[in-house]
């Protein structure tokens, strides 16, 4: 298993603003994963972050709006640019078991809520 | 990407048993089918992996016929704690494919 930080767990910013979301991992992994929870919504993944490598972005997502850092194994940094209320959501950092039994088993930070004004 | 189907919503009584059925006619051959459980203001956690048949851990079981083209999530006896929202994913390595989450089922539990 895996456990994961997300700072901060919560944030209101102003519209035109940027903030950064961290996400610690307590072991290294290869691939960490991006997702966006709006309200009452399911997850949509935006980006794949890989250790040492530009991350992948999914249909929809641009690195100028969603910049993504991995400096090393067990940390990684996605900032929200210029944000507007639209982007009003729960940011999800997530992490692939490395040593479970289970394929493609994910395991979750607890999301940092971002409120938009 | 293989495309799940869950029912939106269900209700049930404490005690009783729960099965929730996903649609995933595109499966791929090397797909996996998982299914995790999300809490309010908590990211989702996993319950249940299987590839065919059925498979049991100590929080549920999951049913998959031979075609694999649906399965079955069954939570026994079901308590106020199990209400939450249920998310059925097909793939394998999600470094090789992205695990995409559908809609999933908001399970509610009632005494």
């Amino acid at each position: 298993s895996a456990v994961i930080s997300q700072k901060p767990s919560r944030d209101i910013c102003q519209r035109g603003t940027s903030l950064t979301i961290q996400c610690q991992v307590d072991s290294q992994v290869t691939m960490m994963f991006w997702y966006r929870q709006q309200p009452g919504q399911s997850l949509t993944l935006i980006a794949t972050a890989n250790q040492g490598s530009e991350a992948t972005y999914e249909s929809g997502f641009v690195i100028d709006k969603f910049p993504i850092s991995r400096p090393n194994l067990t940390f990684s940094t996605l900032t929200v640019s210029n944000m507007s209320p639209e982007d009003s959501s729960i940011y999800l950092c997530s992490v692939e078991d490395q040593e479970g039994s289970n394929t493609g088993e994910l395991f979750f930070g607890e999301g940092s809520r971002l409120t938009v004004l | 990407l293989a495309k799940t189907t869950q029912p939106i919503s269900m209700d049930s009584y404490e005690g009783q048993e729960v099965n929730i059925t996903c649609s995933h006619n595109n499966i791929a051959t090397n797909d996996y089918i998982t299914w995790y459980q999300q809490f309010p203001s908590q990211g989702p956690r996993f319950i249940i992996q299987g590839y065919k048949t059925k498979v049991t851990n100590e929080v549920a079981s999951l049913f998959i016929p031979a075609d694999r083209k649906s399965s079955t999530l069954s939570l026994p006896r079901v308590s106020l704690s199990d209400t939450a929202v249920y998310y059925c994913l097909v793939g394998d390595d999600p470094g090789n494919t992205p695990l995409v989450f559908g809609k999933g089922t908001r399970l509610s539990v009632i005494a």
